[in-house]
Parts: structure tokens; sequence; C-alpha cells
């Protein structure tokens, strides 16, 4: 199956900071998102991204998926912003990568 | 709904005893997805369900799962003689169609822990 890889693991950051996560997969996709697992439990779609560039606000994503990897950029990063980012791919089924654990501090 | 709930959002269960577990998707929404989660770990897929039809379940971990979307709306997650091994976070996703370009929106889970 298709193996996602997501980068760093951990990453402490002070507010204001800016952040790139990355995430690699194996083989091609039909699908791309990537979500925040607030310190709460609660998974929040960020993007749906299988190619191109988005942006929300002070986040940003672009997924080159020629060359299998995605960027999450987060901008003038917040304590808000904890939590866990994963990526998430659709190929044959739905995998998830392990996350980027974030910690913003005040 | 406005969103996707779950029930019960904790259960507590000893070995041995059946557990059932509840998803009320989005109600537009033809896809449902049941995920398990570890604690520190990605969630991982389970079955999904498109209306009432189930065409993938080899996620699931063993014949003690099944999972059930009858009506096409709301659907139920079942496991037998529970183990401790299934202690984890489940998860029910729902989206507006199936072909790998929807969007997935998450209810918020129920921890299930097995004593």
């Amino acid at each position: 199956g298709i193996q996602v890889e997501q980068s760093p693991p951990d990453l402490i950051l002070q507010e204001g900071a800016n952040s790139t996560l990355r995430c690699n997969f194996s083989d091609s996709v039909n699908n791309l998102q990537w979500f925040h697992q607030n310190p709460w439990g609660q998974l929040i779609n960020l993007f749906y991204i299988p190619s191109g560039t988005k942006q929300n606000g002070r986040l940003s994503a672009t997924t080159v998926a020629t060359e299998r990897y995605s960027l999450l950029y987060i901008s003038s990063s917040q304590t808000t912003d904890s939590g866990v980012y994963f990526c998430a791919v659709e190929g044959d089924k739905i995998i998830f990568g392990k996350g980027t654990r974030l910690h913003i501090l005040p | 709904g406005a969103g996707v709930s779950q029930s019960p959002r904790y259960k507590v269960t000893k070995r041995g005893q059946d557990v059932t577990l509840r998803c009320d998707p989005i109600s537009s929404h033809a896809t449902l997805y049941w995920y398990q989660q570890a604690l520190g770990q990605g969630p991982e897929f389970l079955t999904y369900f498109n209306y009432e039809a189930q065409p993938d379940k080899s996620g699931l971990p063993s014949d003690r799962f099944s999972a059930e979307r009858p009506e096409g709306s709301i659907s139920t997650l079942t496991i037998q003689r529970t183990e401790q091994r299934d202690s984890a976070m489940y998860r029910c996703a729902s989206s507006l169609g199936r072909g790998g370009r929807e969007t997935q929106y998450f209810g918020p889970g129920t921890r299930l822990l097995v004593l």
C-alpha cells in the first residue's frame, strides 16, 4: 500500500514564527487532505489539495503530485495552532500519516 | 444535522463484552467512514459506506468488528467480545460524495477503554 511520511515528527516554536510541515507519499494518489487535531482531540479539515496551491488566512498548502509531496505552511503562528497536523492520502484507500506534533510557546 | 455527531463520547467496558458505537453524519452526505485511532497515532481506515452499500471493509481488524448503515444515514460500529487491544478512539467522518474528490468532516470520536 501507499506509504505516507510526515516530517518533522515534532516541532516547538515561539509564537509568531513560521513553519513548514512536509508530507511525502510513495505512489500517485487521487486525493490529499491536511487536518489539524487540536489539543481537545477534534480533527478539523484544513485543505483538500490533490495538486496546486491553496491559501486560507495564515495557512497555505502546496501539493506537487508529480513529485509526491505536499507542504503545509503556517505563518505568524499562534498558540491556538498547537496540536497534531495530519496529511491523509487516498489511493485505493485512505491512509493517514503519523502526524507532526506542533507546540507553539507563548 | 450541522455536523457529524457520535455517541457515546466515552465508553468503558469489560473484556468480553460487546459494544456498539453510533455515528450520525451530516444529513446531505452520501459517504460515511469509520476510523480507529490509537493514542499518539494517526487514524487508520476501518470501512466506509456509500449510502447503505459497504464497498470496502478491508480495514476491519477481525470478524469481531462489523458496521451497518441500513438506511443510508446513521451508522453503527459493533465490536463483539471486546479485547484490551480494542481500546482506542473511534472516529467517524462523512463526505458529500465519493470519488476521491471530497472533503471529509470528522465527528468528535468515541473513546473506548476495554478493561
